[in-house]
């Protein structure tokens, strides 16, 4: 079965700073990876996704991530943060074409907060 | 282009109760799927409809059971609540079924609480 690992729960970074989050994957295959983020009682938005080729894609919102299949990570990274980045954020995969169902397997999030 | 809609918003049931939640995806998008987030934890996957058929279903108990209707729309229904069906109620709509390119958007949610 496919699974989801994001290890930091919680992570605090000052307005400005570089960001990165971990992700990674348990999968027999390269799944399809996705980064969603979730603002406060909303639901989830999509930041970013990995299909194939280029293994840096860039997403919205100033995010980029990082494919490495040696290392099954899909780890999200950002420059710059802004105080607008707080948010929980969720890295997802799914399997490839199955016929049946397409259905996503998340993380457990890692919440972001940004000091000023 | 209206997103996906969920309704209602908040929701409060007692245990035993029985409860329906509705969606309703994007123009264009033929299926719906529904989650269920816990508060602390990630979405869990419940089902998935295309073309009002069930194409696939997670792992929870007959108690949680769905359908989809003919303008694509979807209802979540959850008989005999438990306190742990308290959560975050989560739709998302794609295009297609059984595609993982084929990106999924959700919409904002319902939260029920079970008392």
């Amino acid at each position: 079965a496919q699974s989801v690992t994001q290890p930091d729960i919680h992570i605090t970074v000052s307005e400005g700073a570089s960001l990165e989050l971990r992700c990674n994957y348990s999968y027999g295959a390269t799944p399809y990876l996705f980064w969603y983020v979730q603002s406060p009682g909303q639901g989830l938005q999509l930041l970013l996704k990995y299909f194939s080729g280029d293994t840096l894609v860039q997403g919205i919102k100033g995010f980029e991530a990082e494919f490495k299949r040696s290392q099954s990570s899909f780890n999200l990274r950002k420059p710059s943060v802004h105080w607008s980045d707080a948010a929980e954020y969720f890295c997802a995969v799914a399997a490839r074409n199955t016929g049946t169902a397409s259905k996503l397997t998340f993380g457990t999030g890692t919440r972001l907060q940004v000091t000023l | 282009d209206a997103g996906v809609t969920q309704s209602p918003t908040h929701l409060i049931k007692t245990r035993g109760q029985h409860v329906t939640l509705r969606c309703s995806p994007i123009s264009g998008h033929k299926s719906v799927s529904w989650y269920q987030q816990v508060l602390g934890q990630g979405p869990q996957f419940i089902f998935q409809y295309y073309e009002k058929e069930e194409r696939g279903r997670g792992n929870f108990p007959d108690r949680f059971s769905a359908r989809q209707f003919p303008n694509y729309s979807s209802e979540l229904n959850v008989n005999a609540l438990l306190l742990g069906d308290s959560a975050l109620y989560l739709c998302a709509s794609s295009q297609a079924a059984g595609v993982g390119t084929d990106t999924q958007y959700f919409g904002p949610g319902t939260r029920l609480t079970v008392l």
